[in-house]
């Protein structure tokens, strides 16, 4: 059964910490994405990955960066969070390139809820 | 730039009976797929339908099935025989072929769909 993991499910943290989100698939796929979520808004691309050490922003990099050491592995960085931030967070994993219909759609880990108080 | 459209944020339906949920996009791309997810009280995003662009015949999954009209950018998601478990907030995306080679999938606001029992 495929999987993309996320660290927490929940998470409280204090106006100018420093957080990491963490996010892990087991399907060996290049590509991997970090969205938030908030109503109304649907998801939202913050960064998304395409290979070891690469990164590109999306449409709300603003506050945030990643890090891709490991193929399996992606992080999310508030580097000084601010209750702006406070969101769901969900990553998000696909092949680079897929032939056919089958394996074209990302697969999602099961979100965290993040509170910056 | 694509951009994805839910112009429902909420619809009601009866159990047992038919429910369409809307989503059009924008693009000027020849050759694309479509996504519909479903995100339960869980969190965790499944994917429910797709549908490659090239082809005419619109996709079906069990109760699940589109109404794709390329020409009119419109993606819209019917749900047979509503079940109570098919309350859920429902996503449109699209999935945006990138330079580099890769996609990254754009989602639309969401439309939550109740089932009265």
């Amino acid at each position: 059964d495929v999987k993309v993991t996320q660290s927490s499910r929940y998470l409280v943290k204090r106006t100018g910490e420093k957080v990491f989100l963490e996010c892990v698939q087991d399907m060996d796929h290049e590509n991997m994405f970090w969205y938030r979520q908030d109503p109304g808004l649907g998801l939202r691309l913050i960064y998304f990955s395409y290979d070891v050490k690469m990164k590109e922003k999306g449409d709300i990099p603003e506050g945030y960066s990643v890090s891709r050491e490991k193929k399996e592995r992606f992080s999310l960085i508030l580097e000084s969070a601010s209750t702006n931030q406070t969101s769901m967070y969900l990553c998000a994993s696909s092949l680079y390139f897929s032939f056919g219909t089958e394996n074209t759609e990302a697969f999602f880990g099961q979100g965290t809820r993040l509170t910056v108080v | 730039a694509q951009t994805v459209t839910q112009s429902q944020p909420e619809m009601s339906v009866q159990e047992a009976e038919t429910v369409t949920l809307s989503c059009t996009y924008d693009t000027s791309e020849s050759d694309y797929y479509l996504f519909w997810y479903k995100q339960p009280p869980s969190r965790q995003m499944i994917l429910v339908i797709r549908q490659e662009a090239y082809k005419q015949q619109n996709a079906t999954e069990n109760r699940f099935s589109v109404n794709f009209q390329k020409a009119a950018k419109s993606f819209s998601l019917k749900i047979s025989d509503s079940q109570l478990g098919d309350a859920a907030m429902y996503f449109c995306a699209y999935r945006s072929y990138l330079r580099s080679g890769t996609y990254k999938y754009i989602f639309g606001t969401g439309t939550r769909l109740k089932v009265l029992a």
